[in-house]
């Protein structure tokens, strides 16, 4: 069945270092979101990609979406430590059932 | 614009017990969706109704059942409650299967 993978499961940096979430899924999708989830919240919408090879960029944050847009990711430059939190993916498969990925979650040392 | 509400935030039942959760969507958005959050299995999709209709649903048993209010607000409810249960259980409304808005959940516990 459909199924987002989403690696790495965690990921601990240093302040100013970079980070990289990948979503990968067997089958094309529709389109792609990513959320944001920070600690004993609820997740929130970052970012919606639709079209094969889109980027998008939102200050420090940037979106791919792959060509045969089967996979995704969300890189962040120079992380602070309001970027901490679980990062997940959700594909839409068939225009109608979202998957979210396991998430990746993101710790960042001052 | 409100965001959406749930209630209640925390619930404390006993196995075979059930329960009742409700959501309130951001007005004018059709469609709401049911989520499952627990440490291990991360955020698995329940069902998913729009318009009073159901449109989807996830691969969880027949416990859980849900349903749709003309004015968008729905409810999903969990019967033979079992300590798997135990879970945040995540209400995210759209306007249509685009941008969703999640509710701060409802914290289950089952003793």
């Amino acid at each position: 069945g459909q199924q987002v993978m989403q690696i790495p499961q965690y990921q601990h940096v240093q302040e100013g270092e970079d980070f990289t979430t990948y979503c990968n899924s067997s089958t094309t999708l529709s389109n792609i979101q990513w959320y944001k989830q920070r600690p004993g919240g609820h997740p929130v919408f970052l970012i919606q990609l639709v079209k094969s090879g889109e980027v998008k960029k939102q200050k420090r944050l940037t979106f791919q979406f792959g060509e045969a847009k089967k996979n995704s990711s969300l890189h962040i430059t120079a992380t602070q430590t309001t970027d901490v939190g679980t990062y997940f993916c959700a594909g839409l498969y068939n225009f109608n059932k979202f998957y979210f990925g396991s998430g990746t979650k993101l710790n960042v040392k001052p | 614009k409100a965001g959406v509400t749930q209630t209640p935030r925390y619930l404390i039942k006993t196995r075979g017990q059930q329960v009742t959760l409700s959501c309130s969507p951001i007005s004018g958005h059709r469609s709401v969706s049911w989520y499952q959050q627990t440490p291990g299995q991360g955020l698995q999709f329940l069902f998913e109704y729009f318009s009073e209709t159901q449109r989807n649903k996830g691969n969880f048993p027949g416990r859980f059942s849900g349903r749709q209010f003309s004015n968008s607000r729905s409810e999903m409810n969990v019967s033979t409650l079992e300590l798997g249960d135990s879970a945040l259980y995540l209400c995210a409304s759209s306007w249509d299967r685009n941008e969703q808005f999640f509710g701060p959940g409802t914290r289950l516990t089952v003793l």
